[in-house]
């Protein structure tokens, strides 16, 4: 089946610095992939996604390219605000089926 | 919006005391999951219905059990609570089709067995 192995956290950033969280993924065929975020005291919402290889998932500032050579969906911002202080979950889907990293919780200081 | 609501946030409950979790989707969605997230283990997928009184096991459906008997309600079931299924548990719809691949996450209910 999917697995997704993501880098471990945590993470503490000061505003404005560039931030990655690596994600990569185990798959029988090309599975679509997914940035999950959890801000506190809340469920998770979806941040991103991208459903073949070299597409290219954006919002909000954070992006992820889908890289089918390194099996890797490796999330980054280029400038991060006290805002963005989360659990960060990547995902693959299979069979309807969302396998998920253990999450990286990100905090960033003022 | 979506809206995917869970019938508690917070929740106590003694060892050997049959527990019911509540998730309800506003959105017509076909398929609901649960899950629990624990530390370090990410979420994990208990159970999932893709239609009315269908259900299908996940990756650790052991000591529970699910009900579906309306589209939009979900209920996982605790037979019998124990100490280790003290978690984190996440409630998630997602339609069928194209639109599949996104799933829409309730705010969680925080169970505590003792």
């Amino acid at each position: 089946g999917n697995s997704v192995t993501q880098m471990e956290g945590p993470v503490t950033l000061s505003e404005e610095a560039f931030l990655t969280i690596n994600c990569t993924y185990t798959a029988t065929g090309y599975p679509s992939l997914f940035w999950y975020v959890q801000y506190p005291g809340e469920g998770l919402q979806l941040l991103l996604k991208a459903t073949k290889a070299d597409d290219k998932g954006s919002n909000k500032g954070f992006e992820a390219t889908y890289r089918k050579e390194t099996t890797s969906f490796h999330l980054e911002k280029g400038s991060v605000q006290v805002s963005d202080s989360a659990v960060y979950f990547c995902a693959s889907l299979g069979d309807y089926k969302l396998s998920f990293g253990a999450g990286t919780t990100v905090t960033v200081r003022a | 919006d979506v809206k995917v609501t869970q019938s508690s946030r917070y929740l106590v409950k003694r060892t050997g005391e049959k527990v019911f979790l509540e998730c309800v989707q506003d959105m017509d969605h076909e398929n609901m999951f649960w899950y629990r997230q624990d530390p370090g283990l990410g979420l994990r997928l208990i159970y999932f219905s893709y239609d009315v009184k269908m259900k299908e096991k996940g990756d650790i459906p052991e000591g529970y059990s699910v009900s579906r008997e309306k589209k939009e309600r979900f209920s996982l079931i605790l037979e019998s609570a124990s100490t280790n299924q003290t978690s984190m548990y996440l409630c998630a719809s997602s339609p069928r089709g194209v639109l599949a691949d996104t799933q829409y996450f309730g705010p969680g209910t925080r169970l505590t067995v003792l």
